[in-house]
């Protein structure tokens, strides 16, 4: 298994420039998510879905869209990116089954928006 | 916003001292999740606490999920130079339904071990 992974690693934006952000999980996990981490700040939940065609904002949303349609993918798509949304994201997935709720994250894509 | 209140904000230890590291919250939660970050990577569970009172271990690692359910805390007993990264305390409120991805994240605490 791979787990979670995420295309690309590292990517670099001009402002309102779109772009969307892969993430793949090959291990069957229902729940997906999408967070942002920024120095001091932890993680933060973007967007996350509990299944196929099913999607919820989380904690900072905005400049954002996400969509499910099969159980494997979640990409991320920046609309018009802005120097705000430079950050570190990382995608993770669970499942009701595993105890602990545990999330598994993918190694982070790196963006810069300029 | 930001829910949960994780100190210290960074530690500098010599290898074989023990680390103590603690999440407060103004909310309840019931699940309270501890998570390692090294370089480079995405975090990786530690330890899961999921009743009020509980104290888990694994290896050097132990937790206790608070009694008030408004914290919990980390401790790493005679450290070494690979417990080196950022840890993250996380905080779950709801069981069941659509909240299995919801998890609330502190600010992480980040360690540096001399050797």
């Amino acid at each position: 298994n791979a787990g979670v992974t995420q295309t690309p690693k590292f990517q670099v934006l001009k402002t309102g420039q779109s772009m969307t952000l892969q993430c793949a999980q090959d291990m069957n996990h229902e729940y997906m998510s999408w967070y942002r981490q920024d120095p001091g700040m932890g993680l933060r939940l973007i967007h996350y879905s509990v299944g196929a065609g099913i999607t919820d904002q989380g904690e900072v949303p905005n400049g954002y869209n996400v969509s499910r349609s099969t159980t494997e993918d979640f990409p991320l798509r920046l609309l018009s990116a802005a120097p705000s949304q430079t950050s570190v994201y990382f995608c993770a997935s669970s499942s009701p089954g595993l105890a602990g709720y545990e999330q598994f994250f993918g190694p982070g894509t790196r963006l810069t928006v300029l | 916003g930001q829910q949960l209140n994780q100190s210290p904000q960074s530690m500098f230890i010599q290898e074989g001292e023990d680390v103590s590291m603690n999440c407060t919250s103004s909310s309840i939660f019931n699940t309270w999740l501890w998570y390692k970050q090294d370089p480079g990577e995405g975090p990786v569970l530690l330890i899961a606490l999921y009743k009020a009172g509980e104290l888990t271990s694994n290896g050097r690692l132990t937790a206790q999920f608070g009694i008030t359910r408004k914290d919990s805390f980390l401790n790493i007993s005679a450290s070494i130079p690979s417990d080196v990264g950022i840890y993250f305390c996380a905080g779950q409120r709801d069981a069941g339904g659509t909240s299995y991805g919801k998890l609330t994240f502190g600010q992480g605490t980040i360690l540096t071990v001399h050797p």
